[in-house]
């Protein structure tokens, strides 16, 4: 079964700084996506990156990064020049396709990052 | 473009009292999702729908939950009776489905639900 682990319940860091969470996910599958959804206090949950893992390019979006290390099954986020409004649960989250039709998405259970001014 | 829209936002209701959330995904968004997620926890799926047709609903206690979406839009979940352990944050989500090679989900702000 594929399960998602984020062994970092709470971190903190300065405004400005640079802040690494982790993330590590357990499969047999060769093709599935990984993400991030960033989940601020009002609740809403967005997508943050995504990595497709047939790609070997790190995905990046803006201030935001992942280390994508397929064969040690490790997906962390880096996250550039911390602002205020990147406070929020950080969830890490895993997609395969099963058959034609169907497939299954595990969250794990999230990360709480507070953004110090 | 308007997002995943839910309500109530917050219901209180007393154990063994029906309850009913409505979800409205966005538009041309074949795929919904039903989540549950707890206190300090990641979303649980309880059911996903693919149009009209629930394709997984492994996860969804049959014996008080139930769920539909008429139409292949909106969609209603609904729990009776409800006990104390049904409080949770109600989560639904949806994304455009298969013509989508990675699936991105939006959610919608969900429904907290409080069982006295």
């Amino acid at each position: 079964a594929q399960t998602v682990t984020q062994s970092q319940p709470e971190m903190s860091v300065q405004e400005a700084e640079t802040v690494t969470l982790s993330c590590t996910y357990d499969t047999s599958e060769s093709n599935y996506y990984l993400f991030w959804y960033k989940q601020p206090p009002s609740r809403q949950m967005i997508l943050v990156i995504r990595q497709e893992a047939y790609k070997q390019q790190n995905a990046t979006e803006n201030r935001f990064s992942v280390n994508f290390q397929k064969a040690a099954k490790s997906f962390s986020l880096k996250i550039s020049d911390s602002q205020l409004g990147d406070t929020a649960m950080y969830f890490c989250a895993f997609m395969k396709p099963i058959i034609s039709g169907t497939y299954k998405y595990i969250f794990g259970t999230g990360t709480r990052l507070k953004v110090l001014a | 473009e308007a997002g995943v829209v839910q309500s109530p936002r917050y219901k209180i209701i007393e154990k063994k009292q029906p309850v009913a959330f409505w979800c409205n995904p966005i538009s041309g968004h074949n795929t919904l999702y039903w989540y549950l997620q707890n206190l300090g926890q990641g979303p649980e799926l309880l059911i996903r729908y693919e149009n009209e047709e629930a394709v997984d609903d492994s996860q969804l206690p049959k014996d008080r939950f139930s769920a539909e979406r008429l139409k292949g839009v909106d969609s209603t979940l609904k729990i009776q009776p409800a006990e104390l352990g049904d409080s949770a944050v109600y989560l639904c989500a949806s994304s455009l489905g298969l013509s989508s090679s990675y699936n991105e989900q939006f959610f919608g702000p969900g429904t907290r639900l409080t069982v006295l």
